[in-house]
């Protein structure tokens, strides 16, 4: 069974740190991997998106990794700022257009 | 392109109730997705059309729930009769065809069922 697990499943960080949140997925064929960044009472944006030959893609502060063979993925927030305060999801692509969606992690950012 | 419309925003509506959720896809986008998310779940797909027509709805929960897509710009998820259990934000998100295309979602629909 297709399935992506994220952690860890909340955070708190102060204003200015670094932060690093966990992938792990099992979906099968492996098509992309993206992260998405929801604020509260919104839909989710697309951050970033990862093919299966590239294992780091940044934008701005937000740099995701990708380690195919292990099937994880991790996206570090860098001088976190109150904006950062989100729920982030990660979503692993498959066969066709069939999306798997993680739980998420919630972040907040204290200032 | 304004994005994904859906209409309501908010919704709160009594048991038993048939509830109407709205959907606009972005145009020239022939995927449209109808996610429900909640706490304890997060985000679970209840069913994707292409090219305005339902191609898996394995995730719909129960009979009370049906989709429907009459053409490419309009497509509406009916709850009928609608259940406490059933409260949650239902978003709908559109793509087009081709190897890493991003799902664009919509704002969601708060649906309350008291």
């Amino acid at each position: 069974k297709n399935q992506v697990e994220q952690s860890p499943q909340s955070l708190i960080i102060l204003e200015g740190k670094n932060c690093t949140l966990q992938c792990n997925y099992t979906v099968s064929p492996f098509s992309n991997l993206r992260w998405y960044k929801q604020d509260t009472g919104r839909g989710p944006v697309s951050l970033t998106i990862m093919t299966f030959s590239e294992n780091t893609k940044s934008n701005g502060r937000y740099t995701a990794t990708l380690d195919a063979d292990t099937k994880q993925s991790s996206l570090h927030i860098t001088a976190s700022q109150l904006s950062d305060s989100a729920s982030y999801i990660c979503v692993v692509k498959g066969a066709g257009n069939m999306l798997t969606f993680g739980g998420g992690t919630r972040l907040m950012v204290k200032p | 392109d304004a994005g994904v419309i859906q209409s309501p925003r908010h919704e709160v509506t009594e048991m038993g109730q048939e509830v109407t959720l709205r959907c606009k896809p972005i145009s020239g986008h022939d995927y449209l997705f109808w996610y429900r998310q909640t706490m304890m779940r997060g985000l679970e797909l209840l069913i994707y059309f292409n090219n305005n027509v339902p191609i898996d709805d394995s995730g719909m929960p129960e009979d009370r729930f049906s989709a429907k897509m009459p053409n490419a710009s309009f497509s509406t998820l009916k709850i009928q009769p609608s259940e406490p259990r059933d409260s949650a934000v239902y978003f709908c998100a559109s793509t087009y065809r081709g190897g890493g295309t991003e799902a664009f979602f919509g704002q969601g629909t708060r649906l309350t069922v008291v």
